[in-house]
C-alpha cells in the first residue's frame, strides 16, 4: 500500500543547533516530495520540495535530502531558532497531484 | 491576497445534524483540496477539484460526506448526518495548477460533534 511515515514523533534541540527530521516513504513511483511546517492553530505551510530525479536541494537554512535507494527523505534545519518550533510533515506527491502526508514530527527548540 | 479563507473557524454540533464547511481559494488558483486532520490519522486528503471539477474523491470516508465547487471562488464540504468520529480539523487548500503542488492551506475549521 501507499504510506509515508516518520521515524520520530518528537525532536528537541537546543537553539542554534542543527536539526534533522526524517521520513520514510513506500511508493517508489512518486513524482516528488514536499516538506510542510505547521504551527499551532494554523494550516501547513510549504517549506521546500524536491523532485524524484534529485538527491539534494537547499533553501534558506533548510536542506532536503532524498535517498531513493532506501526510500528515505530528510529535512535539515540549520541554526535552529525559536520560530522553528512546529510540527513538520513530509508529503509524497503521487500521480497528478495527490499529496499523501506523513504523521508529522514535533520539533521543539530549547533556549 | 488574503490567502485561502475557511469558515467557520470552529463548529460545535450535535450528532445527527448537518454540517457545512466553506472555503474560498486564492484567486486564480485552479486546484482545490479538502483535507481532514486528526491525531490518529494525520492529514488525509478527502477530495480535490481542478477547474471546479472533482478529480479524485477516493478519500471521502462515507456517503455522509459530500463536496461541491459551484464556481472558481467557492467550495463546500458537507457532512450529513454528522457523527462524533467526524470531529477533526478540516483544511482547505488551493494551488495554481494541477501540476503545481505548492498548495496553500487555510487556517482550518475545527469541528466537534457531540
Amino acid at each position: 500500500g501507499e504510506s509515508v511515515g516518520l521515524h520520530l514523533p518528537t525532536l528537541s534541540v537546543q537553539e542554534g543547533d542543527n536539526s534533522i527530521i526524517n521520513c520514510a516513504y513506500s511508493n517508489s513511483a512518486s513524482d516528488y516530495f514536499i516538506w510542510y511546517k505547521q504551527e499551532s492553530g494554523k494550516g501547513p505551510q510549504f517549506i521546500i520540495d524536491i523532485r524524484s530525479n534529485m538527491d539534494k536541494r537547499q533553501g534558506q537554512r533548510v536542506t532536503v535530502l532524498l535517498n531513493k535507494t532506501v526510500k528515505h527523505l530528510s529535512l535539515q534545519i540549520a541554526a535552529t531558532q525559536p520560530g522553528d518550533s512546529a510540527v513538520y510533515f513530509c508529503a509524497e506527491v503521487q500521480g497528478a497531484q495527490k499529496l499523501v502526508f506523513g504523521q508529522g514530527t514535533r520539533l521543539t527548540i530549547n533556549p | 491576497d488574503a490567502g485561502v479563507i475557511q469558515s467557520p473557524r470552529h463548529e460545535v454540533t450535535e450528532m445527527g445534524q448537518e454540517v457545512t464547511l466553506r472555503c474560498k481559494p486564492i484567486s486564480g488558483h485552479n486546484s482545490l483540496f479538502w483535507y481532514r486532520q486528526t491525531m490518529m490519522r494525520g492529514l488525509e486528503l478527502l477530495i480535490y477539484f481542478n477547474n471546479n471539477v472533482p478529480i479524485d474523491d477516493s478519500g471521502m470516508p462515507e456517503d455522509r460526506f459530500s463536496a461541491k465547487m459551484p464556481n472558481a471562488s467557492f467550495s463546500t464540504l458537507k457532512i450529513q448526518p454528522s457523527e462524533p468520529r467526524d470531529s477533526a480539523v478540516y483544511f482547505c487548500a488551493s494551488s495554481l495548477t494541477i501540476k503545481n503542488t505548492e498548495a496553500f492551506f487555510g487556517q482550518g475549521t475545527r469541528l466537534t460533534v457531540v
